[in-house]
């Protein structure tokens, strides 16, 4: 059983649409997280919640809209896609909100904004 | 402001060498630190972590060593074998603050047969 799972791997969509990328956890995991990572690799925080409550929301434009209905699942709602946002997205889940272990990670969406 | 490691370089080592991944971070309040190993196409995987309790953990193979004073961090990977080619991640846990790892920008692992 894969521990996070993030569907679809590769996601490829014209500017100005809107696209949704889904994350589920089977870990038990309290805690979920959007990262994004550019071409140079660099990794970002851009959400975080917390069964169900919102934690973290970095610096992160108004099109991105996470919503977890329950604390297995964190999705990712982006609406009027830029070419900016190409990009690979992360899910992961961590058993503790203070991040003072490890988290697991999804296998990623390499979204790709023509 | 805050930040972790180094730009992406790469390093290159020969099969059976010891490889030596270094980190930089600025943050004197960071508690808890983890390495992370990601092969192309996947997700970061965790390697090993240490707290700042500590100044060296072992693990198979890896050793991480953390120096608080000029706020260094160190992946050590023994006999290092092509299945440990990637790009490997540093990340620190602020003990106040942000409650989510910061990563570092990685360093290329390029094992030579």
């Amino acid at each position: 059983d894969t521990a996070v799972s993030q569907t679809p791997k590769y996601l490829v969509t014209q500017m100005g649409n809107d696209k949704s990328i889904k994350c589920e956890q089977n870990l038990g995991h309290d805690t979920m997280y959007w990262y994004k990572q550019d071409s140079k690799k660099f990794l970002k925080i851009m959400f975080s919640y917390n069964n169900k409550e919102l934690i973290i929301n970095e610096t992160v434009p108004n099109r991105f809209s996470p919503k977890s209905p329950d604390k297995a699942h964190l999705n990712l709602h982006i609406n009027s896609l830029e070419l900016g946002d190409s990009a690979v997205y992360f899910c992961a889940s961590s058993q503790e909100l203070l991040g003072t272990s490890g988290y697991t990670f999804g296998s990623g969406t390499r979204l790709t904004v023509v | 402001g805050e930040s972790v490691g180094l730009h992406l370089p790469t390093l290159s080592v020969q099969e059976g060498d010891n490889s030596i991944i270094n980190c930089a971070y600025s943050n004197s309040a960071s508690d808890y630190f983890i390495w992370y190993k990601q092969e192309s196409g996947k997700g970061p995987q965790f390697i090993i972590d240490i707290r700042s309790n500590m100044d060296k953990r072992q693990g198979q193979r890896v050793t991480v060593l953390l120096n608080k004073t000029v706020k260094h961090l160190s992946l050590q990977i023994a006999a290092t074998q092509p299945g440990d080619s990637a790009v490997y991640f540093c990340a620190e846990n602020w003990a106040t603050g942000r409650r989510a790892l910061t990563f570092g920008s990685g360093t290329r692992l390029q094992v030579q047969p």
